[in-house]
């Protein structure tokens, strides 16, 4: 199975802050990750795929990078709205598998 | 307009079994490319994969739960069904399904939690 890997694994920032945060994969899975933002108590909603395409309807702000073992996702200006956890997940192969999350804190 | 609805027992005993069903709509699990995830999120804890149906009924599941999962699927009334058998207290979770299109796991369901109790 594929491990992915999140870091950090909370970080506190500051409304109008860049923030970037890393998701590694065990083997290289292309560009096959895909990126989840989940808010307490609600399923999570997808952010980005194929490591660097914005899905319609998601803030220009959001953007992703990477390809083979690392990505990052990064948060140009933090909105009040985006502090939440983060998730990358592969879908390269079966089992799909889950980063630990990133939690984003307000400082 | 694409959305799915997870329902199922709220509360089991232990060594019971788990059966949850996904009843979906906007899309058909006919379609070449789609299909339905299962995944699960203990309290606290993060997201964990658990299985997979194809369009084709190809079927997939987590290494460590694959003796006891089973999935499928009913493309009459768009339902998918998991069940867990022999339930444990670390079994308890929010369980999503969640549709899959070309790789992208792009709508998710509101999610149903389960509790494990004697």
């Amino acid at each position: 199975d594929i491990q992915m890997t999140q870091s950090p694994s909370s970080l506190s920032a500051s409304v109008g802050d860049r923030v970037t945060m890393t998701c590694r994969a065990s083997h290289s899975i292309n560009k096959y990750l895909n990126w989840y933002q989940q808010k307490s108590g609600k399923a999570p909603k997808l952010l980005i795929f194929f490591a660097s395409s914005l899905r319609s309807g998601v803030a220009s702000r959001f953007s992703g990078s990477g390809s083979g073992t690392e990505f990052t996702l990064t948060i140009s200006s933090l909105q009040p709205e985006d502090f939440a956890t983060y998730y990358c997940q592969q879908s390269y192969t079966t089992p799909r598998t889950f980063g630990q999350g990133t939690r984003v804190e307000i400082k | 307009q694409v959305t799915l609805r997870e329902s199922g027992p709220a509360l089991l005993k232990p060594t019971e079994t788990l059966t949850l069903t996904c009843s979906f709509s906007g899309f058909s699990l006919n379609t070449s490319g789609v299909s339905v995830n299962w995944i699960r999120q203990p309290p606290g804890k993060a997201l964990e994969w658990l299985a997979r149906i194809d369009w084709d009924d190809t079927k997939y599941y987590d290494t460590s739960l694959e003796t006891r999962l089973a999935i499928s699927k009913d493309t009459s009334k768009n339902q998918v069904v998991l069940t867990l058998t022999n339930i444990y207290p670390v079994d308890a979770a929010t369980y999503y399904c969640a549709r899959e299109m070309a790789t992208i796991v792009d709508f998710w369901g509101q999610g149903t939690m389960v509790t494990v109790s004697s």
